[in-house]
């Protein structure tokens, strides 16, 4: 069965650094997501990705954050000098369809912040 | 910010009870949808709901949206060990999407 996948599994870095957190899509999906989800907290939305350009993002997404999708195949977000809030799990979805259609979850990467 | 509530936040039952999770908002979404996700993964969908009113079973599992699409419930019939994890509820308004605060199951054998 297709799945989702990120690299790295897990991703420690020092304050003030940039990170780049990379997916891969499900290949004929259409729609790419960012989520994240800091420990014991809720997983909060950050980005929606359509047709090579951002179609939704959050409050969060401030301009420290980025997405591209460099190839035909990953799907990266980068966070630009990392501050110790950022310490999350952040995971990937995609989607073939737009919002009812169903997300399918990465395993997630576990940024921490130092 | 929408803000999705559920309760209860924690819910250890005994296998074969019957449970109930609450998802509640005061804010209006066009569908609602429930996840499940286990410890180091990320959610995996279990349904989603549109019409108000809505009720849709998957098994032993019953997912209700309400009629005023601003709350959900969801039933699980006789619990089983292996329904242990964490529900997430997600609403989705314009397009962006809100996920509950969650309600960590533990079904003891």
């Amino acid at each position: 069965e297709p799945e989702v996948t990120q690299t790295p599994s897990h991703q420690v870095t020092q304050m003030g650094q940039e990170v780049i957190l990379r997916c891969v899509p499900i290949s004929n999906h259409l729609y790419f997501y960012w989520y994240r989800q800091i420990l014991g907290q809720k997983v909060e939305f950050l980005v929606s990705f359509y047709n090579n350009e951002i179609s939704e993002k959050s409050e969060i997404f401030d301009d420290q954050f980025s997405v591209e999708r460099p190839d035909g195949s990953n799907f990266t977000l980068k966070i630009r000098s990392t501050k110790l809030e950022d310490s999350a799990m952040y995971f990937c979805a995609s989607s073939e369809g737009w919002a009812q259609e169903t997300q399918y979850f990465g395993p997630g990467t576990r940024l921490l912040v130092l | 910010t929408q803000l999705l509530e559920q309760s209860p936040q924690f819910l250890s039952i005994q296998e074969g009870e019957n449970l109930t999770v609450y998802c509640n908002s005061s804010s209006v979404f066009s569908s609602l949808q429930w996840y499940r996700q286990e410890p180091g993964e990320g959610p995996v969908l279990l349904v989603t709901v549109v019409t108000g009113g809505e009720v849709k079973k998957l098994k032993r599992l019953t997912f209700q949206f309400g009629d005023a699409r601003k709350d959900s419930s969801l039933h699980i019939t006789a619990a089983q060990p292996g329904d242990t994890g964490l529900y997430l509820c997600a609403g989705i308004t314009g397009n962006q999407f809100y996920f509950g605060t969650g309600t960590s199951l533990t079904v003891i054998p």
